[in-house]
């Protein structure tokens, strides 16, 4: 079964630096999403990503975040300036479709997730 | 913005039913409403997805109600290993992705 990957699993970094978190969506997969999960809080919704653009972003995802699709495999998050409080998990999803088009059906597809933890 | 809430945790016993509500409100008119499954350290997994009415697979229903302001899960029979966290997810008016506060279920032999 085709799967979402992550790398890396963990990733450990001191507050201001940047990091980048890259993710492999299944290959047929159109749309592309970013998620966080604070430490035993719910899980966030950051960004949505289509057709090398961002769709849709949360207020979270504010001018330190970005987001790129350098080839036709990985797509990544970058945070540029780190801070404490982006101490997360965060999560990459894709989709073969997207609920925006109307009325259409789609399945999010999770990846395992990164550790991040800002020291 | 859409608002969901779901209980915090609920508790049950192998095979019974358990039936696990989210509210929301604002939700798209013309977007479906997802349910996942969260391991401790892991990803969400979908488990059921539906617009309206009752929809049902082979590990779950769910129900939602004409006015869609709530939806029903309901896990027929669990077992240990059903115990997890449960996730809504809707989207949103303004085509923002909403998750639900998140219901952690406890299944006990």
């Amino acid at each position: 079964e085709p799967e979402v990957t992550q790398t890396p699993s963990h990733q450990v970094t001191q507050m201001g630096q940047e990091v980048i978190l890259r993710c492999v969506p299944i290959s047929n997969h159109l749309y592309f999403y970013w998620y966080r999960q604070i430490l035993g809080q719910k899980v966030e919704f950051l960004v949505s990503f289509y057709n090398n653009e961002i769709s849709e972003k949360s207020e979270i995802f504010d001018d330190q975040f970005s987001v790129e699709r350098p080839d036709g495999s990985n797509f990544t998050l970058k945070i540029r300036s780190t801070k404490l409080e982006d101490s997360a998990m965060y999560f990459c999803a894709s989709s073969a479709s997207s609920e925006a088009l109307s009325g259409e059906s789609y399945e999010q597809y999770f990846g395992p997730g990164t550790r991040l933890t800002v020291t | 913005l859409a608002k969901t809430t779901q209980p915090i945790s609920m508790d049950s016993y192998e095979g019974q039913e358990v039936n696990i509500t989210c509210s929301h409100n604002n939700i798209a008119t013309n977007d479906y409403i997802t349910w996942y499954q969260q391991f401790p350290s892991q990803g969400p997994r979908f488990i059921i997805q539906g617009y309206k009415t009752k929809v049902t697979n082979e590990v779950a229903s769910l129900f939602i109600p004409a006015d869609r302001k709530s939806s029903t899960l309901s896990l027929p029979r669990v077992s240990l290993s059903d115990t997890a966290v449960y996730y809504c997810l809707v989207g949103d008016d303004t085509d923002k992705l909403i998750f639900g506060t998140g219901t952690r279920l406890q299944v006990f032999p």
